[in-house]
């Protein structure tokens, strides 16, 4: 089983759309949680951290369900702009940095 | 934008040539990685460092190298480049290892023929 798992994808979407990803963790000591952006042949860049508490960022909504083991994002009034692949990342202790999920790819049409 | 360069951003070189990747940051950052990453797949994280003069292999076996004998610098090296070493090469780094972001360079697309 992968540390981090996520929808397959690909989510193809229209404009203005509302959609959802989940992410999954195996590692109960995990202690912190990311969703990252990456564009396609670029670098990951940071998306937004995911709290406790669950945290908005915008158009973004990031929650996390450490009982399950769980995170999700939510994009509201999808932009063409957010066609990207999104990862789920988790970051463990000691050694490990973090540990990144395949990854879920988004389509936004016009 | 985040302060972490590579270079180059696109090598193509035969089988048997030693290859350096490198890597700078002029954050001061402590924790830099190396994360392979094929297209269309995800990111594995092949090398970590918590600072100078201390490195670890990561999850991905990988037959390069790295060094860290500075704060800024931590390049990745090939003794012997072979087709099997063919992928993106993305370097990051943190400013520790809890809650805080990676911020990662734009990466070097590797080719070997």
């Amino acid at each position: 089983r992968k540390e981090v798992e996520q929808d397959p994808g690909p989510f193809n979407v229209p404009e203005g759309a509302t959609v959802a990803f989940n992410c999954t963790y195996s590692n109960s000591a995990s202690q912190s949680f990311f969703w990252y952006r990456q564009d396609c042949r670029k670098e990951p860049k940071l998306l937004m951290s995911v709290y406790s508490s669950g945290n908005e960022d915008g158009r973004f909504t990031a929650q996390l369900n450490r009982a399950s083991q769980y995170i999700s994002l939510l994009i509201r009034d999808s932009k063409l702009s957010d066609s990207a692949t999104y990862l789920c990342v988790v970051r463990g202790t000691g050694r490990r940095a973090l540990t990144f999920g395949s990854g879920t790819r988004l389509q936004v049409q016009p | 934008e985040a302060d972490i360069y590579q270079t180059p951003r696109y090598l193509v070189i035969g089988t048997g040539k030693k290859i350096t990747l490198e890597c700078s940051q002029t954050m001061g950052h402590d924790k830099m990685y190396w994360y392979q990453q094929d297209p269309g797949m995800e990111l594995h994280l092949i090398h970590y460092s918590y600072g100078v003069n201390s490195t670890e292999k990561g999850d991905l076996s990988s037959e390069s190298t790295v060094s860290r004998i500075r704060t800024e610098h931590f390049p990745l090296t090939l003794e012997s480049a072979r087709p099997s070493h063919t992928s993106q090469y993305l370097c990051a780094s943190s400013v520790d290892d809890m809650n805080t972001e990676a911020f990662f360079g734009q990466g070097t697309r590797l080719t070997v023929v």
